[in-house]
């Protein structure tokens, strides 16, 4: 069965502390997103990546990157944490050219940033 | 732009009752629909797609939606809604980009749907 894991549920961090939110998926995806989701404004795009060491910047990328060093691992990194990325965050993955084909989502991390 | 409108923030239905979770979209082409359900704590799960053929079609949990081309939606619709049904529920276009593009989705503000026993 297909299979996105975000390593964490729940995280809680410090202003100005640099975080990492990693993301591993076991179906051989080419394609690799993360969205931040918060209450009345839905899921918004951070980044995604089509290929190991490639990456896009979705709609809201400040703040943020991102690393792809392997096919199967997404990570998004907070450089300098901020108590306005305290947020809902969501990985997925996709066959590459699947545009008909549904994103396949982890459980999310639920990152608060005091 | 693309964009996705769910007007409804948060219905609340008696248990039994029919349901209707409206979503519009504004995109210029023919564009690749789906609906997903997160239940409290979890990741979206998908409910149905829509890519081409039949306007009408079904999904998991008894859930149906249709589309209609002239009116720019895509309703979701469940003839009789269960206490387990209590979710939020994102209607969401997929563009048929590039191949370095594929699969990148614009999803609306969600429903938060409340089911009354």
């Amino acid at each position: 069965d297909v299979k996105v894991t975000q390593s964490s549920r729940y995280l809680v961090k410090r202003t100005g502390e640099k975080v990492f939110l990693e993301c591993v998926q076991d179906m051989d995806h080419e394609n690799m997103f993360w969205y931040r989701q918060d209450p009345g404004l839905g899921l918004r795009l951070i980044y995604f990546s089509y290929d190991v060491k490639m990456k896009e910047k979705g709609d809201i990328p400040e703040g943020y990157s991102v690393s792809r060093e392997k096919k199967e691992r997404f990570s998004l990194i907070l450089e300098s944490a901020s108590t306005n990325q305290t947020s809902m965050y969501l990985c997925a993955s996709i066959r590459q050219g699947g545009s008909n084909q549904p994103q396949h989502f982890g459980d999310g991390t639920r990152l608060s940033i005091l | 732009a693309q964009s996705v409108t769910q007007p409804d923030i948060h219905i609340t239905v008696s248990e039994g009752a029919s349901l209707e979770l409206r979503c519009n979209y504004s995109y210029g082409a023919t564009p690749y629909l789906f609906w997903y359900v997160q239940s409290p704590g979890q990741g979206l799960q998908l409910l149905l797609k829509y890519f081409s053929g039949d306007t009408l079609v079904q999904g998991i949990k008894g859930f149906e939606a249709e589309f209609k081309r002239s009116q720019s939606s895509f309703n979701l619709r469940k003839p009789s809604v269960h206490w387990s049904d209590a979710a939020e529920y994102f209607c969401a276009v997929g563009a048929p980009l590039s191949y370095n593009q594929g699969g990148k989705l614009i999803f609306g503000q969600g429903t938060e749907l409340s089911v009354k026993p």
